[in-house]
């Protein structure tokens, strides 16, 4: 079965400066990966998402994420933080077809003036 | 046009309780999933609806709770005898279906359950 790992709990960074959140998945074969964000009294919403391709994936709101393999990885950056970003971010992991998603236990990002 | 609604938003109870949480899921989506958020604890999943069939209830944590789908739309959770430890926040998403694993989900605003 799928897992994904968020190392980080909690982060805290400068508005305007970069931001890189880890996510690091275990599975046998090719993932699929997304990254989700829940803002403060909102619902979670999908940021990007990774099947195949390009392992550089972009989304909204300015964020991006790389895919490495050999690193079971899937971290997400975003080049300068805005105090709007500051949220709960979630990394989930598929394993693909009619089988669930499964999520990690998410990283809350602090943004700080 | 509308996104998934879950009631009530909030719902207390006391310990021994039943309740009964609703999801409306997005007009044509098939795929329907329940997650419970716990402080900490990250999604925790639940049970997966493909169409009313459930293919996956690998998650529900105990008997006490059962989830149904009826129509291939509205989604109820009901959890029997609560317990404290069941307080949390239970979500609801959806998706088009075309495979649970690959899907976009659009989540609800949640139902916080707190009990007594």
């Amino acid at each position: 079965a799928q897992s994904v790992t968020q190392p980080d709990i909690h982060i805290t960074v400068s508005e305007g400066a970069s931001l890189e959140l880890r996510c690091n998945y275990s599975y046998g074969a090719t993932p699929y990966l997304f990254w989700y964000v829940q803002s403060p009294g909102q619902g979670l919403q999908l940021l990007l998402k990774y099947f195949s391709g390009d392992t550089l994936v972009q989304g909204i709101k300015g964020f991006e994420a790389e895919f490495k393999r050999s690193q079971s990885s899937f971290n997400l950056r975003k080049p300068s933080v805005h105090w709007s970003d500051a949220a709960e971010y979630f990394c989930a992991v598929g394993a693909g077809g009619y089988q669930k998603v499964t999520f990690g236990t998410g990283t809350k990002l602090q943004v700080i003036p | 046009g509308a996104g998934v609604s879950q009631s009530p938003s909030n719902k207390v109870t006391e310990k021994g309780k039943d309740v009964e949480l609703r999801c409306d899921p997005i007009s044509g989506h098939t795929a329907l999933y329940w997650y419970r958020q716990s402080l900490g604890q990250g999604l925790e999943f639940l049970i997966y609806f493909q169409g009313n069939s459930a293919p996956d209830k690998s998650g529900l944590p105990s008997d006490r709770f059962s989830a149904e789908r009826t129509g291939g739309s509205v989604s109820t959770l009901t959890i029997q005898r609560t317990q404290q430890e069941d307080s949390a926040v239970y979500l609801c998403a959806s998706s088009p279906g075309l495979a649970a694993s690959t899907d976009t989900q659009y989540f609800g605003p949640g139902t916080r359950l707190t009990v007594l």
